[in-house]
């Protein structure tokens, strides 16, 4: 079993749908909490940080984490065709070392 | 967030040649990452080089393979040696953030080996 995983899609939504992604992972010691987004043939761009459980909330973008189930989610309102691209979830009991979930692919159609 | 540049930005090399990445950042840091994304994989993390210190490498991955400098605070470079096409991938810098495990990575080298 990955310590992280998360669904690869592709998930195809229309212009202004609410988006659900979402990681489990098994490791109780994961403290940090991150979201990238990577477009094509660029780097991954960090969205969004948690540390520990709770909500945090940037513009159209919240991130949820459940200590309790290992499950974290991102929920992007108002989706745009620009929101088109790959998200990684990321986790870290600290220390430098960060595991990467395989990412989910989104396309926002207009 | 530090701005990140890598050169060469991809590049198609031969079997059983070297190809040196480089790994340029706009303000100095103690800490930079070398990963590999393959497609549809998470990202690896090939090695860990802090300025001054040899390199950490993680399991699987070893020096004779993918040697790796750090001469100063704003740069670093990456050789994948001796390239078979199981080395095809992406290969990503990046650079810790002023937050615990925050990283903020570079564009990413496409590499294919034929």
């Amino acid at each position: 079993q990955k310590e992280v995983e998360q669904d690869p899609g592709p998930l195809s939504v229309p212009e202004g749908a609410i988006v659900s992604l979402n990681c489990t992972y098994s490791n109780s010691a994961f403290q940090y909490f991150m979201w990238y987004r990577q477009y094509s043939r660029k780097g991954p761009e960090l969205l969004m940080y948690t540390y520990s459980s709770g909500n945090k909330e940037d513009g159209r973008f919240t991130a949820q984490v459940d200590k309790s189930s290992k499950y974290i989610s991102l929920f992007i309102r108002d989706s745009q065709p620009s929101d088109s691209a790959t998200y990684l979830c990321a986790m870290s009991a600290g220390g430098f070392k960060t595991i990467f979930g395989a990412g989910t692919r989104l396309f926002v159609k207009a | 967030s530090a701005v990140i540049s890598q050169k060469p930005s991809r590049d198609i090399c031969q079997r059983g040649t070297s190809l040196t990445i480089q790994c340029q950042v706009d303000s100095q840091v103690t800490m930079m990452f070398w990963y590999r994304q393959q497609p549809g994989q998470s990202l690896t993390l090939i090695a860990t080089a802090n300025q001054g210190s040899e390199a950490t490498y993680e399991s699987g991955f070893v020096i004779d393979k993918f040697p790796i400098s750090r001469p100063n605070l704003t740069f670093s470079t990456l050789t994948v040696s001796n390239m078979s096409p199981e080395d095809s991938s992406i290969y990503l810098c990046s650079v810790e953030g002023f937050r615990s495990n925050e990283q903020f990575f570079g564009p990413g080298t496409r590499l294919t080996v034929l």
